[in-house]
């Protein structure tokens, strides 16, 4: 079953703006993880949140996670040509649990040049 | 290093045929992982190996086996291909134990089952 599920399922915006994920699950977890496909690729790691945590950042990224509402959100900033890609949510739960993630549908980035 | 590595990279089947995908990873990971994900879906776990000599069922094992052949290789088996097992496989690899729980994965490999 689907645990997270990320909003928009598509996004459309110019280079140089920024781009907001959102991301909303349905039970107790861990960490949350975003993730980075391109087309025809294998998806690549790009930030963890801990559910003790409530704001990330690793360079252009800003990661939030609210486990009152359950949901997080990524922030790329200034964004680029190369950061269309499809992204990815994944949560996992506690104890055994966390060697397995539960993935979203994804959301479709579409920076235009 | 290379990473995690597949083979092979695209695989057409008839149905009932059967196969093994490969995967092998460098990076002495203990936790391996097989996906599968189908157009316009994430990706949905099959079986995982929390370390060498366990392994577990994901939430869509059926149809398939595994085999963790040690510390490096984990392997999925389709004995018997059916069209619904068409998608495209990854495979990923994790080290919860030490605190790594961002999982890194292989290109996938691409099987069409007519």
């Amino acid at each position: 079953s689907q645990q997270g599920e990320e909003d928009p399922q598509a996004l459309s915006i110019q280079e140089g703006e920024n781009a907001t994920m959102n991301c909303s699950y349905k039970t107790s977890i861990n960490n949350l993880q975003w993730y980075r496909q391109n087309s025809g690729r294998g998806l690549v790691h790009l930030i963890l949140i801990r559910s003790n945590e409530r704001e990330k950042h690793s360079g252009r990224l800003r990661v939030t996670l609210d486990t009152s509402k359950k949901s997080s959100s990524l922030l790329i900033t200034a964004s680029r040509a190369a950061d269309t890609a499809s992204y990815f949510c994944a949560t996992a739960s506690s104890g055994a649990g966390s060697y397995q993630l539960t993935f979203g549908k994804g959301t479709k980035l579409s920076v235009i040049p | 290093n290379a990473g995690v590595t597949q083979t092979p990279k695209f695989q057409v089947l008839k149905t009932g045929q059967s196969m093994t995908l490969q995967c092998a990873q460098d990076m002495n990971h203990n936790s391996m992982y097989w996906y599968r994900q189908d157009p316009g879906m994430g990706l949905r776990l099959i079986y995982y190996s929390a370390s060498e000599g366990t392994t577990d069922k994901g939430e869509v094992p059926n149809g398939y086996n595994v085999s963790r052949l040690n510390k490096r290789e984990f392997s999925l088996r389709l004995e018997s291909a059916a069209p619904s097992q068409t998608s495209v496989y990854f495979c990923a690899s994790s080290d919860p134990g030490s605190g790594l729980y961002g999982q890194y994965f292989g290109p996938g490999t691409r099987l069409t089952v007519t």
